[in-house]
């Protein structure tokens, strides 16, 4: 079945010590989008890629970046966490329409981050 | 600044009755809809979407959508104990604009 994917499902890190986290599609979406949710609110988009094209969301941290190598793989690196990054991570694809509608956001099952 | 604002909740039917969900949006521009729910601990996972006014019917889950008042719901008949989750609305304004605005999520709860 086709689907979004994201590893590790649960990482645990220390403070200021980078982590890495993984998506991968095989959906064949044209856009790819990293969010964090905390408990009780909704997702906050963090940065989106269509295509190659890199769209950071004007109050995303520094301390977050992005790589999107292929059109099946995207990564969100956290350079230097802090406990106030710990979160829910979401991958979500989605591909673009002619006429502007749609836009279906299709979401990974998510990684769980903790920072101690 | 685009909102989109869900009624608070926690919302609690009993088994077998009708859920109402209702969400307002306050960008004109948003031509999609769409609502997604969320179990404790999980992703969301999309439900339903809607673009044109009127309803939209998917099973148990109508959708409905009123451009002119600026309003969305999502109606869930014969609920199920299943159907206890966080339910999302969301938006989008098309075009190059590929993000979603997302209220905060109301929690359903359906009681046996």
């Amino acid at each position: 079945d086709a689907m979004v994917i994201q590893n590790p499902r649960y990482q645990v890190t220390q403070f200021g010590k980078p982590v890495t986290l993984s998506c991968s599609q095989t959906l064949n979406h044209n856009v790819m989008y990293w969010y964090q949710q905390k408990s009780s609110q909704a997702p906050k988009l963090l940065f989106h890629y269509y295509d190659k094209d890199f769209n950071n969301e004007a109050d995303t941290p520094d301390n977050f970046q992005s790589r999107r190598p292929n059109t099946s793989f995207c990564f969100l690196d956290i350079r230097s966490p802090g406990l106030g990054d710990a979160a829910m991570y979401l991958c979500a694809t989605s591909s673009r329409t002619p006429d502007g509608l749609g836009n279906e956001q299709f979401f990974g099952p998510g990684t769980r981050l903790t920072v101690l | 600044q685009k909102e989109v604002e869900q009624n608070s909740g926690p919302l609690s039917v009993p088994e077998g009755a009708i859920a109402s969900l209702n969400c307002t949006y306050s960008d004109r521009g948003s031509q999609s809809f769409f609502w997604y729910r969320q179990y404790s601990g999980k992703s969301p996972e999309l439900i339903m979407s809607i673009y044109s006014n009127g309803d939209k019917e998917d099973g148990r889950f109508t959708a409905q959508l009123n451009k002119a008042s600026q309003y969305v719901s999502l109606l869930i008949r014969d609920s199920q104990p299943s159907d206890s989750a966080t339910y999302l609305c969301a938006g989008s304004n098309g075009g190059s604009n590929y993000k979603l605005t997302f209220g905060k999520g109301t929690l359903l709860t359906v009681n046996p």
